[in-house]
């Protein structure tokens, strides 16, 4: 089966400070997806990567699909309070039209 | 501004209950899917559709049932609600030609079976 594992599950930052989620694949992935969820509402999308070695920005915001396209990263860069919240990455599932998803990270940003 | 609806934010239901969940989006996306998020599992799928009156079970279809009458709407049934079944219900949708799988959430449904 496919899974995406995300590390770390939490963490908590001071205002300022620049941060990474990795979210890794076994497998190679076809489309990646980062959604920022913010505590008890829906996912908003953030961004998408599908060729190896892609890399998006928005804001302060970076996220980088590797060569393999079994490891995605997500960099925050000066984080600020407004960041807070849970991210999640999600995979295409293979021959199939929906996305499957990782346990998530909980980011907390200490002003 | 574009949407998915989830008419129901927080329910509390009894064992045993039948429970309806309704998402409908103005999009006009063909697909439509609920997951289920509990903590330390991440988004779980349940049910997907990608027609109107279609349906194809995800990863966690027991004990859940849809309903997809009309293409804006996509109802998650639970004919009998139980205490295992409390969780954070999305609904979410897309549509088929756009090349890419982005997804549109609801809010969400916070449920507690009791």
């Amino acid at each position: 089966s496919q899974e995406l594992e995300q590390s770390p599950q939490s963490l908590i930052v001071q205002e300022g400070k620049n941060l990474t989620i990795n979210c890794t694949s076994s497998k190679t992935l076809y489309g990646l997806y980062w959604y920022k969820q913010k505590y008890g509402e829906g996912l908003i999308f953030l961004m998408m990567l599908q060729k190896g070695g892609e890399e998006k920005s928005h804001e302060k915001i970076t996220a980088k699909l590797d060569e393999k396209k079994q490891q995605s990263s997500l960099h925050i860069t000066a984080s600020q309070p407004s960041h807070a919240g849970i991210y999640l990455c999600g995979a295409d599932r293979s021959g199939a039209n929906n996305l499957f998803f990782g346990t998530g990270t909980r980011l907390t940003v200490i002003p | 501004d574009v949407k998915v609806t989830q008419s129901s934010r927080y329910l509390v239901k009894r064992t045993g209950e039948k429970v309806f969940l309704e998402c409908v989006q103005d999009m006009d996306h063909e697909n439509m899917f609920w997951y289920r998020q509990d903590p330390g599992l991440g988004l779980r799928l349940i049910y997907f559709s990608y027609d109107v009156k279609m349906k194809e079970k995800g990863d966690i279809p027991e004990g859940y049932s849809v309903s997809r009458e009309k293409k804006e709407r996509f109802s998650l049934i639970l004919e009998s609600a139980s205490t295992n079944q409390t969780s954070m219900y999305l609904c979410a949708s897309t549509k088929t030609a756009s090349g890419a799988n982005v997804l549109t959430f609801g809010a969400g449904s916070r449920l507690t079976v009791l």
